[in-house]
């Protein structure tokens, strides 16, 4: 157990629904991130939120649409995907964006969501 | 570019040592992660290297050099339940995180 939760564990969708993924962190943390893992690759950051505010947008599609109600939920809203984003999608938290010591920089992750696109 | 090089899967042997490698390229320098991810599980943090040298915690020590650019994830007396994937990931000057794609380690009886 890290503290973030992400569900669905699992999404199956076609190119043409909508569906979003939650994700809720317990620990206090201000900064949440939205990850794409896909196999064998780098880990992809998509999007970096810091108190709400979104402060770092690495070039994702608009198909991907994130929000932040508050410091402890970010959804991530999915919408005509193609199947290229079949990934595991992970969600992660720390005390602060950036950082140099552990403290702040280390990352708490959820366990993802697999996301399939048909 | 940026670029973090460890490879792709390792075997060991169960009780034995193994080293896992991590060369980097990147903007800066600001400190390096080791993450264990299992299967199907999130990744969970092991270690941050900041300056040279050999950092121990129990079973795993993490070392850094960075003059050669290079870490390395050292596990003693393997476990079965040591089997997982291991990223690096390096914080350059802007104190973005940096990536590897994961060494895959398999543990054999």
């Amino acid at each position: 157990e890290t503290g973030v939760t992400q569900t669905p564990r699992h999404l199956v969708m076609g190119m043409t629904n909508k569906k979003s993924l939650k994700c809720e962190q317990h620990l206090g943390h201000n900064a949440m991130y939205w990850y794409k893992q896909s196999a064998k690759k780098p880990l992809e950051l998509m999007f970096v939120y810091s108190l709400e505010e979104r402060v770092e947008n690495n070039s994702v599609p608009s198909r991907f649409s994130p929000e932040c109600p508050n410091s402890s939920h970010l959804f991530l809203h999915l919408h005509t995907l193609q199947p290229e984003d079949s990934a595991l999608y992970l969600c992660a938290s720390s005390q602060e964006v950036g950082g140099t010591s552990p403290n702040t920089g280390e990352l708490f992750f959820g366990e993802g969501s697999r996301l399939t696109v048909l | 570019g940026q670029n973090i090089d460890q490879p792709t899967e390792m075997t060991a042997t169960e009780g034995a040592i193994v080293q896992i490698n991590c060369t980097y390229q990147t903007s800066g320098f600001n400190g390096l992660f080791w993450y264990q991810q299992h299967a199907g599980e999130a990744p969970t943090f092991l270690s941050y290297n900041v300056l040279d040298g050999l950092e121990e915690k129990g079973r795993f020590s993490s070392f850094l050099s960075r003059s050669k650019g290079y870490s390395y994830l050292l596990l003693k007396e393997l476990q079965m339940k040591d089997s997982a994937s291991y990223l690096c990931a390096v914080v350059n000057s802007n104190y973005q995180l940096i990536w590897g794609a994961g060494t895959k380690l398999i543990i054999k009886p």
